[in-house]
């Protein structure tokens, strides 16, 4: 059972690049979660997703894209990348039900030069 | 809007010492209380939650947490440190019912513990 993985693990980009992290997950929970984590701000929601086709804003959304064609799958992109993206990013999902907790993964750290 | 607030971003405990981890939240209904736990380079794993009438919940690795509502707190607590205890810990809150939260999570700042010899 691989859970919920993401990739690259690892990523340095250009400033005004566009990047893409993946998420994926073999749970077919309902909702995904994409967060970001720096010193200081503890993990910020950038975007969730409650079912294919469906996504919402998070606390942090600006200069971030999703999509979710299908269920396993949760790709976060950003369109043109600047240096106060720079962080660690983290995807989450959770079963469909406000008591089931989230499942993390291991998180991808993007550096922007 | 919930919120939440741990106390202290550094814990330091000797080996074998107590561990409190604090948390106090903020919302009109009590919500479903997490703690997750991250180790260097890792994701966030969640070490107990609280999600019923049982208002002390013991987790994984010792931890334990207790609901009190009238303190509106949700103290993370291990008898004993242990050297492999060493990480961040994260309380967080997801509200009860639905409208536009959507089960998300609200995150405190984190607490770093450290567990000296």
């Amino acid at each position: 059972d691989a859970g919920i993985t993401q990739s690259p693990r690892y990523k340095i980009t250009e400033t005004g690049r566009q990047v893409t992290l993946m998420c994926h997950q073999t749970w077919s929970h309902s909702y995904m979660f994409w967060y970001r984590q720096d010193l200081g701000h503890g993990l910020r929601l950038i975007y969730y997703s409650a079912a294919a086709d469906i996504t919402d804003k998070g606390e942090v959304p600006d200069g971030y894209v999703v999509s979710r064609s299908k269920t396993e799958n949760f790709p976060l992109t950003l369109e043109s990348a600047t240096r106060s993206q720079t962080s660690v990013y983290f995807c989450a999902s959770r079963k469909q039900g406000m008591k089931y907790e989230q499942y993390f993964g291991p998180g991808t750290r993007l550096t922007v030069t | 809007a919930q919120s939440v607030t741990q106390l202290g971003s550094h814990v330091s405990v000797s080996e074998g010492a107590l561990v409190l981890l604090r948390c106090n939240y903020s919302s009109s209904v009590p919500p479903y209380l997490f703690w997750y736990v991250q180790y260097p380079n890792q994701g966030l794993q969640l070490l107990l939650k609280y999600t019923s009438a049982a208002t002390l919940v013991k987790g994984i690795n010792g931890f334990e947490a207790e609901f009190k509502k009238s303190e509106t707190s949700f103290h993370l607590t291990k008898p004993s440190a242990h050297m492999s205890d060493a990480a961040e810990y994260f309380c967080a809150v997801s509200p009860r019912a639905g409208g536009t939260s959507y089960g998300k999570l609200t995150f405190g700042q984190g607490t770093i513990l450290t567990v000296h010899p």
